[in-house]
């Protein structure tokens, strides 16, 4: 089945900072999904993005698939970033979303 | 909020027994999913119905089953619970039934065995 890598594992930011999360992928897909899970455990949907660029606020999203990559890029963090954020991948190969390990933010004042 | 309902939202049991936990989708949503996420496993894939019909399996146990009701419904039954099972379960749905369409998340049963 499809592997779903995100980079990077963990990444400590001071509240005001951007980063820049990366979800590559080793087959290509017809869904592509990002998603916050905070400290509480929710799941939120962030991005629906099988291809191309969307934006959400302080939040934006790129998918090459082409190149079987996608980014997410928060600007300005705040302390309510924190949590885990996963990128889940969908192949024509099956009807699962395949979750990446996830990547853990701290924002910190 | 996503739309999906899941409950309880916590469930404390002793190993050994069956419980069984509830997903609503979101209106018009013709597919369900069950995910675990566990600390050592990540978020897995248990299963899909689409439309009250079993679509897809993943790592599901033989100990637990799961159905959907004609009302579109569903409800994840997990028997001889044992202390691995401890887990968060999640409640995904959407609209189509091949994954290729967003998929919305419940707020997850977070299940203790002890």
């Amino acid at each position: 089945g499809i592997q779903v890598e995100q980079s990077p594992p963990d990444l400590i930011l001071q509240e005001g900072a951007n980063s820049t999360l990366r979800c590559n992928f080793s087959d290509s897909v017809n869904n592509l999904q990002w998603f916050h899970q905070n400290p509480w455990g929710q799941l939120i949907n962030l991005f629906y993005i099988p291809s191309g660029t969307k934006q959400n606020g302080r939040l934006s999203a790129t998918t090459v698939a082409t190149e079987r990559y996608s980014l997410l890029y928060i600007s300005s963090s705040q302390t309510t970033d924190s949590g885990v954020y996963f990128c889940a991948a969908h192949t024509g190969g099956g009807n699962k979303l395949t979750f990446g390990t996830g990547t853990q933010l701290k924002v910190e004042l | 909020d996503s739309g999906v309902t899941q409950t309880p939202k916590h469930l404390i049991t002793a190993t050994g027994q069956r419980v069984t936990l509830r997903c609503s989708p979101r209106s018009g949503d013709l597919s369900v999913y069950w995910y675990q996420q566990s600390l050592d496993q990540g978020l897995q894939f248990l299963i899909q119905y689409y439309n009250g019909e079993e679509r897809a399996k993943g790592n599901i146990l033989e100990r637990f089953s799961a159905q959907q009701f004609p009302d579109l419904h569903s409800e994840l039954n997990l028997s001889s619970l044992e202390l691995g099972d401890s887990a968060l379960y999640f409640c995904a749905s959407s609209a189509g039934g091949r994954g290729n369409t967003e998929a919305f998340f419940g707020q997850g049963t977070r299940l203790t065995v002890v």
